[in-house]
């Protein structure tokens, strides 16, 4: 079955501490992104990459970092730099030239 | 810079009735555009796209969506109503040449007995 996994579904970290979140998908797709989701604020980009060790940031990106070493995986660094990461995180991938997103089930991250 | 706007943080329909979520869009060209439904704690799943051509588009699960340029909207509806359509449901816009999307803030769907 194609799709997009993020693991793992729920993360606790105690402030100070980085923490990285998983996102793999087996759809073959170029393209790859990271949002930030808080209740009410709808979705905000983070970081994306539409090619192997390629990336550009999004709106939010400070305190934030990520790497594309693999077409598969784009995984998420959330480091003790932001100020407020406790959110519900939200990977996907789209197609070779196309604007049509696929999502991942989302890792709620709870920092205290 | 894109934006989507949904006037509606929460609708509350009854099962069984119609339903129409708004959304309009600032953009200068064509805009590629997506409906997206979010149950909680889940990813989201695209509903409907419109990218050219007819203006009323089907989706998944009964929906459909109306392009209207010239009231840069692209409202979402259903004839009728079901107690599982309760969710969210985002509007977005393709940024162009990017590949990005920028998302409404989302309207929250109530369905009564």
């Amino acid at each position: 079955d194609g799709g997009i996994t993020q693991s793992p579904k729920y993360l606790f970290r105690k402030e100070g501490q980085n923490v990285t979140l998983s996102c793999e998908q087996n759809l073959n797709h170029d393209a790859m992104y990271w949002y930030r989701q808080d209740p009410g604020q709808g979705l905000r980009l983070i970081y994306y990459s539409q090619i192997v060790n390629d990336f550009q940031k999004g709106d939010i990106a400070e305190g934030y970092s990520v790497s594309r070493e693999k077409k598969e995986s784009f995984p998420l660094t959330v480091t003790s730099a932001q100020k407020n990461p406790t959110a519900f995180y939200l990977c996907a991938s789209s197609g070779e030239r196309s604007y049509e997103q696929y999502f991942g089930p989302g890792t709620r991250l709870t920092v205290t | 810079a894109q934006s989507v706007t949904q006037p509606d943080i929460h609708i509350t329909v009854s099962e069984g009735a119609s339903l129409e979520l708004r959304c309009n869009y600032s953009y200068g060209a064509t805009p590629y555009l997506f409906w997206y439904v979010q149950s909680p704690g889940q990813g989201l799943q695209l509903l409907l796209k419109y990218f050219s051509g007819d203006t009323l588009v089907q989706g998944i699960k009964g929906f459909e969506a109306e392009f209207k340029r010239s009231q840069s909207s692209f409202n979402l509806r259903k004839p009728s109503v079901h107690w599982s359509d309760a969710a969210e449901y985002f509007c977005a816009v393709g940024n162009s040449g990017y590949s990005t999307l920028t998302f409404g803030k989302g309207t929250m769907l109530l369905v009564s007995p």
